[in-house]
């Protein structure tokens, strides 16, 4: 199975900051790269996919890049409702899928 | 609007038999655009993909191995839905578990069923 790994796992950040969340590949999985945004008691919501395309009626203070084995997520600049936790999820090939362990954003 | 309602009980007992259904609106699920998928989360597993099922002229489904010997995901086109049945369940399976659309534009899970809080206790 392929593992995906996080970093960080929390982050403290204030309301206007930049910040990047970094995920890695065992093995290269291309653009085969999804980002999620959970909030406490709700489920998973789609914000990236294909590494760098954003899901519709995602604002656009959230972008992806990279390719192969490393990925990031960039919030612009961060507002009171991104204070989540994210994950990333690899698609490539055939399942299993694998998450990373997330990443806990919280309010500095 | 696509949107998928999770249902099934909250307790199960140990040795027996999880059973979750995920009903359809606003989608098919014979789509060829589509796969079903159900995902759990727990503290000590985080988001575990669990299985799917999708239809491509005949049916296919996929199991993650931790769980292939006790796991069943089936469609039911009359009703519209797919359902979940994992066997022999022990504790180590209380999780939310939830239903997801993997749309194949996307290679993403885009729509998510609200989840369902199970746990196996006697």
């Amino acid at each position: 199975d392929i593992q995906m790994t996080q970093s960080p796992s929390s982050l403290s950040a204030s309301v206007g900051d930049r910040v990047t969340i970094t995920c890695r590949a065992s093995q290269s999985i291309s653009s085969y790269l999804n980002w999620y945004q959970q909030k406490p008691g709700k489920a998973p919501n789609l914000l990236i996919y294909a590494a760098s395309s954003l899901q519709s009626g995602v604002p656009s203070r959230f972008s992806g890049s990279g390719s192969g084995t490393d990925f990031t997520l960039t919030i612009s600049s961060l507002q009171p409702e991104d204070f989540a936790t994210y994950y990333c999820q690899q698609s490539y090939s055939t399942p299993p899928w694998t998450f990373g362990q997330g990443t806990k954003l919280e309010i500095k | 609007q696509v949107h998928l309602q999770q249902s099934g009980p909250g307790l199960v007992k140990p040795s027996q038999t999880l059973s979750l259904t995920c009903a359809i609106s606003g989608d098919s699920v014979s789509s060829n655009s589509a796969a079903w998928n159900w995902i759990r989360q727990s503290p000590s597993r985080g988001l575990e993909w669990l299985g799917r099922t999708y239809y491509r002229s005949n049916w296919y489904s996929d199991y993650a191995v931790s769980v292939k010997s006790r796991i069943t995901i089936n469609p039911d086109t009359s009703k519209n839905q797919f359902s979940l049945q994992l066997s022999s369940v022990t504790p180590e399976d209380t999780a939310v578990y939830y239903c997801a659309r993997e749309w194949l534009r996307e290679d993403a899970f885009d729509i998510w069923g609200q989840g369902t809080m199970v746990t196996v206790s006697s």
